[in-house]
């Protein structure tokens, strides 16, 4: 099946400094990356769309200027984390649409884990 | 109400047990029904898709959708420790390219 690389898988920051995390789809073009949270014992919620060469789609409820989205290329995505505070704490996973965009076609990444001292 | 309620468990069942996991979701007019699989630390993982109402089987797992109650399930038969993992139902809701949005998960342990 299709591959999703994120990178780092974990990382530690302190307060206030901004953190950078990529998404790769190995083996095939992803015109369409999703970037999604997870706290502890939660479930997957949805931060923003991001389509290749447009700017990205944000989810209400979360802000543009923190979490900034540059879908440069089709195989890759990036999320900054601007200013981190110890609250955007998480579970980070993106995943990457390998075909006509249809669900069964969208292959997630390993996630990366944020923790903000 | 949210869009798809699942128990969160945890569930621990006897290796070679059969599990049954459950969710419920609000809109009747959702058609687009998945099960993923989450290991711990790891991104989740398609494991059934299905279209409206009925069953799909792949192997030891069984997804099944009833419209009419809104309720979907997921069956896995002859369970191993390996399936040992977070289950969580999700829908696209009308279209099959739509955002998915998932249920909170329930945590499934087999015993050796």
């Amino acid at each position: 099946g299709a591959v999703v690389s994120q990178h780092p898988s974990w990382v530690i920051c302190k307060s206030g400094t901004s953190v950078k995390i990529e998404c790769r789809s190995l083996d095939f073009q992803a015109t369409t990356m999703f970037w999604y949270r997870q706290f502890p014992k939660q479930s997957l919620m949805l931060m923003a769309t991001s389509n290749e060469g447009s700017k990205a789609t944000y989810e209400q409820g979360v802000e543009k200027d923190k979490f900034l989205i540059n879908h440069a290329s089709l195989t890759l995505s990036t999320l900054t984390v601007t200013s981190a505070h110890p609250e955007d704490s998480s579970f980070y996973i993106c995943s990457a649409n390998s075909g006509s965009g249809s669900t069964d076609t969208q292959y997630f990444g390993p996630g990366t884990r944020l923790t903000v001292l | 109400q949210k869009e798809v309620e699942q128990d969160p468990g945890p569930l621990s069942v006897p290796e070679g047990a059969i599990v049954s996991l459950n969710c419920t979701y609000s809109n009747s007019a959702f058609q687009y029904f998945m099960w993923y699989r989450q290991y711990s630390r790891k991104g989740p993982e398609l494991l059934m898709y299905t279209y409206s109402s009925g069953n799909k089987e792949d192997g030891r797992f069984t997804a099944q959708v009833d419209k009419s109650s809104k309720y979907i399930s997921l069956f896995i038969r002859d369970s191993q420790p390996s399936d040992s993992a977070t289950y969580l139902c999700a829908t696209t809701g009308y279209s099959s390219a739509s955002k998915i949005i998932f249920g909170s998960g329930t945590r499934l342990s087999i015993r050796p």
